[in-house]
């Protein structure tokens, strides 16, 4: 059965930095793995989709890279900023039942 | 573009009673999911559909009834509800199946508390 961890839960830095989210899960047959921003009483909001056969996806400040071996992904946000503020989700989509399997969240704060 | 609705956004609801969650999307897309969503948890898979007339159980139906008579819509019936159902539910739909690389879209939510 696959499993989803997202590590840290939660996550404060000072405005400027560079970071890493991280996401890794149990099983390797994956079709994909995405990354999901939540922001506060709103829904999710697709940030990048990582195929199986690809190792990485960039969209503006955010690359997302996946490695299937190791059963491991990470979300880099370069230069952050206050409006990168929210709950970031991680997801990966089960070649077995081809359903998506949710990690818990990261919750990010940028502080100004 | 309203993309995928819910409705409604907040619902207070008694032990014992029911309610329909609506959900309708306008992107003419086949499949239909139903997430619920603790606090400091993932969304767990509720109930799916992959067309009219055909849906699945997810990973956390009990409790839970859904239908699907036209491609835009997929409401989610609480029967009898209890306090384990108090959630924020999402409904989000995709051109194809969702696991397989298709991007999701999310509808914004409806926060339920049973009392």
């Amino acid at each position: 059965k696959q499993e989803v961890t997202q590590i840290p839960a939660a996550l404060s830095v000072p405005e400027g930095e560079n970071l890493v989210l991280n996401c890794s899960f149990t099983d390797s047959a994956i079709y994909n793995l995405q990354w999901f921003r939540q922001d506060p009483g709103k829904g999710l909001t697709s940030l990048l989709l990582i195929q199986s056969s690809q190792r990485e996806q960039t969209s503006g400040r955010l690359n997302a890279s996946l490695d299937k071996s190791s059963g491991r992904s990470t979300l880099y946000i370069a230069a952050s900023q206050p409006g990168d503020s929210a709950t970031y989700l991680c997801a990966a989509g089960s070649s077995n039942t081809g359903k998506l399997i949710f990690g818990q969240g990261t919750t990010l704060q940028v502080k100004p | 573009n309203a993309g995928v609705t819910q409705t409604p956004k907040f619902r207070i609801l008694k032990i014992g009673q029911s309610m329909t969650l609506q959900c309708t999307q306008d992107m003419n897309h086949n499949y239909m999911y139903w997430y619920r969503q603790d606090p400091g948890m993932g969304l767990k898979l509720i109930y799916y559909s992959v067309g009219a007339g055909i849906t699945d159980k997810g990973e956390v139906p009990n409790g839970y009834n859904v239908s699907r008579s036209t491609t835009e819509d997929f409401p989610l019936r609480l029967e009898l509800a209890a306090p384990s159902q108090t959630s924020v539910y999402f409904c989000a739909s995709s051109y194809s199946f969702v696991g397989v690389g298709t991007e999701a879209f999310f509808g914004q939510g409806t926060r339920l508390t049973v009392v």
